[in-house]
């Protein structure tokens, strides 16, 4: 069964950083492109970023190019998100989910998610 | 890219079908065969319901269907059940700039 749980969650001040991680079980990690999705408290899903299942090629939505970077530790199974400079725009909830179909089609499993609140 | 346009709300009574449409440009919807949509409950993480614009996912109720044309995708769901209430987005890899776009979602009530 696959599974994906994220952590790294919680309080962080404008200007600061945070690391998100997502752990992966259940499939061959290293096969498959891995994506961050958020979703701000009362609002719908925002595509953030996507990284080949290498780790060679990655792409991100313009809301957070040149602040955060999509990385994946294949010996570890884990996906990570750093935010650098967060603003309260990037308040969400942080979902890791798996690409399906040879990576660039849909996102067939996610994770349950964890919350960022960026304030001061 | 800006977010795919979805009516905020779709209503049906049980037994019923509905339809979400989900308008986009030649950009995205028009000129992407990866249309896929998601079914998302209050505090749940969202599940993938169809893909590929008609495919469904193994585990996936057979009431649910897609399609597009043109720069609309829509998503049906026959014979509308209590269950079925709850938010829908639709997504579409948009090639000219490697992105996904997803929609503004729906809010499917059961009557």
């Amino acid at each position: 069964e696959v599974q994906l749980l994220e952590s790294g969650g919680g309080l962080v001040q404008p200007g600061g950083s945070l690391r998100l991680s997502c752990a992966a079980s259940g499939f061959t990690f290293s096969s498959y492109a891995m994506n961050w999705v958020r979703q701000a408290p009362g609002k719908g899903l925002e595509w953030v970023s996507i990284i080949s299942g290498s780790g060679g090629t990655s792409y991100y939505a313009d809301s957070v190019k040149g602040r955060f970077t999509i990385s994946r530790d294949n010996s570890k199974n884990t996906l990570y998100l750093q935010m650098t400079s967060p603003r309260a725009e990037d308040t969400a909830v942080y979902y890791c989910a798996k690409g399906g179909g040879g990576g660039y089609r849909y996102f067939d499993c996610w994770g349950q998610g964890t919350l960022v609140t960026v304030s001061s | 890219q800006s977010a795919l346009t979805q009516p905020a709300s779709v209503s049906g009574s049980p037994g019923q079908s509905i339809t979400i449409s989900c308008t986009g440009t030649g950009s995205d919807v028009g000129g992407s065969n990866y249309v896929s949509w998601y079914q998302q409950h209050p505090g749940k993480a969202p599940k993938l319901m169809i893909y590929d614009v008609s495919s469904r996912p193994s585990g996936v109720s057979n009431r649910f269907s897609g399609s597009k044309s043109g720069n609309t995708a829509s998503l049906t769901i026959s014979g509308l059940q209590a269950e079925d209430e709850t938010d829908y987005y639709c997504s579409s890899y948009a090639s000219s700039s490697t992105s996904y776009v997803f929609g503004t979602g729906t809010k499917v009530t059961v009557l």
